[in-house]
């Protein structure tokens, strides 16, 4: 069975902080790993999208790596701040699947001012 | 560009009826996946299809559900004689040609509860 685990499940911390949010999948076979952010009652917003080939995506103060290995992915947020606030999601396209997103149950983070 | 649009956003509706929601993927995306959110749960992935075809259905439930991409207008998921256990959010999603290459777009979801 595939699966996607996101630990921790949920992750206080001070604003200014940086932290780090941590996916792991069981499936070496992977294609590609998305990271996604949902805000209560809303949609996912697609984060960072990270290819088999590659090792890492940036975007401002968003850096997410990918260890096809080990089976891990980690999500580093810099100088986080209050709007950072939200559930985040990890979900990698593994089990032989180009197209099936399998999802950990996400981490939800609480920047507090 | 205005992304994926679902609707409705919320969907009441009583044990037994039925209920229709509704994707319209992305312009120039030909590719649309449908996932469901349980209380609780994470997202599971229900089905995938392109226009006119059901390319994987393996997430859907065997009976009551049944997914559509018409030639025309918007992806539609029917869930007929709807049961309490049904109450979840149902995403869309989209992608242009290959989802392994682009990624997806999702939509806002609908929120279904059954009462």
């Amino acid at each position: 069975k595939q699966e996607v685990t996101q630990i921790p499940a949920a992750l206080s911390v001070p604003e200014g902080e940086n932290l780090v949010l941590n996916c792991s999948f069981t499936d070496s076979a992977i294609y590609n790993l998305q990271w996604f952010r949902q805000d209560p009652g809303k949609g996912l917003t697609s984060l960072l999208l990270i290819q088999s080939s590659q090792r890492e995506q940036t975007s401002g103060r968003l850096n997410a790596s990918l260890d096809k290995s080990s089976g891990r992915s980690t999500l580093y947020i810099a100088a986080s701040q209050p709007g950072d606030s939200a559930t985040y999601l990890c979900a990698a396209s593994i089990g032989g699947s180009n197209y099936k997103l399998t999802f950990g149950k996400g981490t939800l983070l609480t920047v507090n001012p | 560009n205005a992304g994926v649009m679902q609707n409705p956003r919320h969907l009441v509706r009583r044990r037994g009826q039925e209920a229709r929601l509704r994707c319209s993927p992305m312009k120039g995306h030909s590719h649309v996946y449908w996932y469901r959110q349980l209380p609780e749960e994470g997202l599971k992935f229900m089905v995938y299809l392109q226009k006119e075809n059901i390319i994987d259905e393996s997430g859907m439930p065997k009976e009551r559900f049944s997914a559509e991409f018409p030639k025309e207008g918007p992806s539609i998921l029917r869930i007929q004689q709807v049961v309490r256990g049904d109450s979840a959010a149902y995403f869309c999603a989209s992608s242009p040609l290959r989802a392994a290459d682009y990624g997806y777009t999702f939509g806002s979801g609908t929120r279904l509860t059954v009462v």
